[in-house]
């Protein structure tokens, strides 16, 4: 059972535009959401985390928004730049211990 | 600041051999953790550690796998025997919970090709 859904294989966008990408889980207790960035034979590289205590953190360019009752996350990338272009995973803190359960990914191609 | 250390980088091995992979976390940190990437079934955690002991295994896929972790800068991740359906990307991260977060920083990976 996929706990943590990214139901959009993949987003093309073009350069200077909002980049959004969405992310959906099932689990309420999930307390804390990261999201990863990964390019082709690399190691994913941590972007940007919330707690759920919060409904937005911000860094930069990046954004991420947590709407509990909804059981949904999305980051926004504003403005989109090419070297965005990779693949980004979301992630939840089980319930317990340090485990994350990732999403599936979504492909993000920023056009310029 | 040296990341997360994986060797080697890629692996090409005949069924039925051994395999084994290893991994050196960031200096400091207290959690690792090893992953597998498929195209099938994404990413998956295997076999996590805190403090060089094992917390939880419930990922690795069968007993031809196990992991073990000596000290605080080294673990391995022992394949044997070795089988096709093993071939994918193992991740090494390791991560550490005095900055209060979960954040977990990976390595660059190892790609295992078993033929």
């Amino acid at each position: 059972d996929q706990q943590v859904k990214q139901n959009s294989p993949s987003l093309s966008v073009q350069e200077g535009r909002i980049s959004i990408l969405n992310c959906d889980y099932t689990n309420s207790m999930f307390d804390y959401f990261l999201w990863y960035k990964k390019y082709p034979a690399e190691g994913p590289t941590f972007l940007i985390s919330i707690s759920s205590i919060k409904d937005k953190n911000e860094d930069g360019r990046f954004t991420v928004f947590l709407n509990k009752s909804a059981k949904h996350l999305s980051l926004h990338i504003v403005p989109s730049q090419p070297g965005d272009s990779a693949v980004y995973f979301c992630a939840a803190r089980g319930e317990y211990g340090n485990k994350l359960v990732f999403g599936a990914g979504t492909i993000l191609r920023v056009k310029s | 600041d040296a990341g997360v250390i994986q060797s080697p980088r890629h692996e090409v091995t005949e069924m039925g051999q051994e395999v084994t992979l290893r991994c050196k976390p960031i200096s400091g940190h207290n959690s690792l953790f090893w992953y597998r990437q498929t195209m099938m079934r994404g990413l998956e955690l295997l076999i996590y550690f805190n403090n060089n002991v094992p917390i939880d295994d419930s990922g690795m896929p069968e007993d031809r796998f196990s992991a073990k972790m000596p000290n605080a800068s080294f673990s391995t991740l022992k394949i044997q025997p070795s089988e096709p359906r093993d071939s994918a990307v193992y991740f090494c991260a390791s991560s550490t919970r005095l900055a209060g977060g979960f954040e977990q920083y990976f390595g660059p990976g190892t790609r295992l090709t078993v033929t």
